[in-house]
């Protein structure tokens, strides 16, 4: 399985800030997700992020909030814009690799907002 | 209903016994199904994956799927207490986005 990279793994921001978490898979992949999962909860997908074009967002999500960025087949960017307390959540990247049917995650970012 | 459903528990099981995980879902052309173990703290990690009827055995895990009655189960065998964690059910959706849905959920906890 491909290995994958997210940076930070972890930090607190404060309220009306914005944080970028970057995603590095070691091998080209055809697929990658962002989720993200609050605590004590299951796992919301985010969007998906497309490799030069913009990310399909899922029900709830928008670009203004949740600007993403997938310049190539390794590499992709989520930023969580002016964040609030209630975006503290960990937030996941996950990949399918090619010629492969199976997601696998990243090991996560851990954001705490104040 | 939901699309993947599964009893948040927690599911308590003693060391050595057989943990029985289950999950059922709403569309029957529902075809590719995963099981996730998920440590607290920590991200999901992929233990097995099923696309056809009957069981799928690796190491002390089965997986079980029966699209008939719309269910996937998980069967550990010679159950450690390092097996306890959550464990996610997701489904493949459907279309060509392959985005998975995920199920809650279940909450295992093997006692010494």
């Amino acid at each position: 399985s491909a290995v994958i990279s997210q940076k930070p793994s972890r930090d607190i921001c404060q309220r009306g800030t914005s944080l970028t978490i970057q995603c590095q898979v070691d091998s080209q992949v055809t697929m990658m997700f962002w989720y993200r999962q609050q605590p004590g909860q299951s796992l919301t997908l985010i969007a998906t992020a497309n490799q030069g074009s913009e990310a399909t967002y899922e029900s709830g999500f928008v670009i203004d909030k949740f600007p993403i960025s997938r310049p190539n087949l390794t590499f992709s960017t989520l930023t969580v814009s002016n964040m609030s307390p209630e975006d503290s959540s960990i937030y996941l990247c996950s990949v399918i690799s090619t010629h492969q049917e199976t997601q696998y995650f990243g090991p996560g970012t851990r954001l705490l907002v104040l | 209903q939901k699309e993947v459903e599964q009893n948040s528990g927690p599911l308590s099981v003693p060391e050595g016994a057989i943990a029985s995980l289950n999950c059922t879902y709403s569309d029957r052309g529902s075809q590719s199904f995963f099981w996730y173990r998920q440590y607290s703290g920590k991200s999901p990690e992929l233990i097995m994956f099923i696309y056809s009827n009957g069981d799928k055995e690796d190491g002390r895990f089965t997986a079980q799927l029966n699209k008939a009655s719309q269910y996937v189960s998980l069967l550990i065998r010679d159950s450690q207490p390092s097996d306890s964690a959550t464990y996610l059910c997701a489904k493949l959706g459907a279309g060509n986005n392959r985005k998975l849905i995920w199920g809650l959920g279940t909450s295992l906890a093997v006692n010494p």
